[in-house]
């Protein structure tokens, strides 16, 4: 199947600094790509929706000010939580779909972040 | 809106067979996924049906009625590293197509 590389896979960093987590497909160009988030034991929650050299779409309740995603380019995302707070302190997620590739999205690792 | 049901968890034995359950409420549905996670890893794509029936892809089988709104995966032949949350989701077949999951089911299996 399809790799899409997600890094950092851990992250510490403290209240009120920036974190910038990539996200990139390795082997195909991916046309979308989605960020999401996910809580212990819950669901994944998407946060947003980008599109190559366009802006993102956010999901009803997601801070775009707060988590700024730039897609410049068909093989790299980019989410970067700004000010981060304890409570954004999650699992975030990428994941990539294609052209080409029109049934299942590839998921990145995932980067669980902390926030001290 | 979209609002998708499954169980919260479910425990099944070694070697049995177990399904699990997913209804769901969309606007403009296109296609049912079923995703595996293992605790603190990335989910990775099971199956997908877009059209009513079962199909089958080795020991795990997913079922879609769209008239009805459900969606099964069915497991066969369980072994231990089955154990993880299965995430049912809705989405279309197009790259642009977002994909949206339920709030998934723990599957623990027992000796």
């Amino acid at each position: 199947g399809a790799v899409v590389s997600q890094h950092p896979s851990r992250v510490i960093c403290k209240s009120g600094t920036s974190v910038k987590i990539e996200c990139r497909s390795l082997d195909f160009q991916a046309t979308t790509m989605f960020w999401y988030r996910q809580f212990p034991k819950q669901s994944l929650m998407l946060m947003a929706t980008s599109n190559e050299g366009s802006k993102a779409t956010y999901e009803q309740g997601v801070e775009k000010d707060k988590f700024l995603i730039n897609h410049a380019s068909l093989t790299l995302s980019t989410l970067t939580v700004t000010s981060a707070h304890p409570e954004d302190s999650s699992f975030y997620i990428c994941s990539a779909r294609g052209e080409g590739r029109v049934t299942e999205a590839f998921f990145g690792q995932g980067t669980r972040l902390t926030v001290v | 809106g979209q609002n998708i049901d499954q169980p919260t968890e479910m425990t099944a034995t070694e070697g049995a067979i177990v399904q699990i359950n997913c209804t769901y409420q969309t606007s403009g549905f296109n296609g049912l996924f079923w995703y595996q996670q293992h605790a603190g890893e990335a989910p990775t794509f099971l199956s997908y049906n877009v059209l009513d029936g079962l199909e089958e892809k080795g020991r795990f089988s997913s079922f879609l009625s769209r008239s009805k709104g459900y969606s099964y995966l069915l497991l066969k032949e369980l072994q231990m590293k089955d154990s993880a949350s299965y995430l049912c989701a809705s989405g279309g077949y197009s790259s642009a197509s977002k994909i949206i999951f339920g709030s998934g089911t723990r599957l623990s299996i027992r000796p």
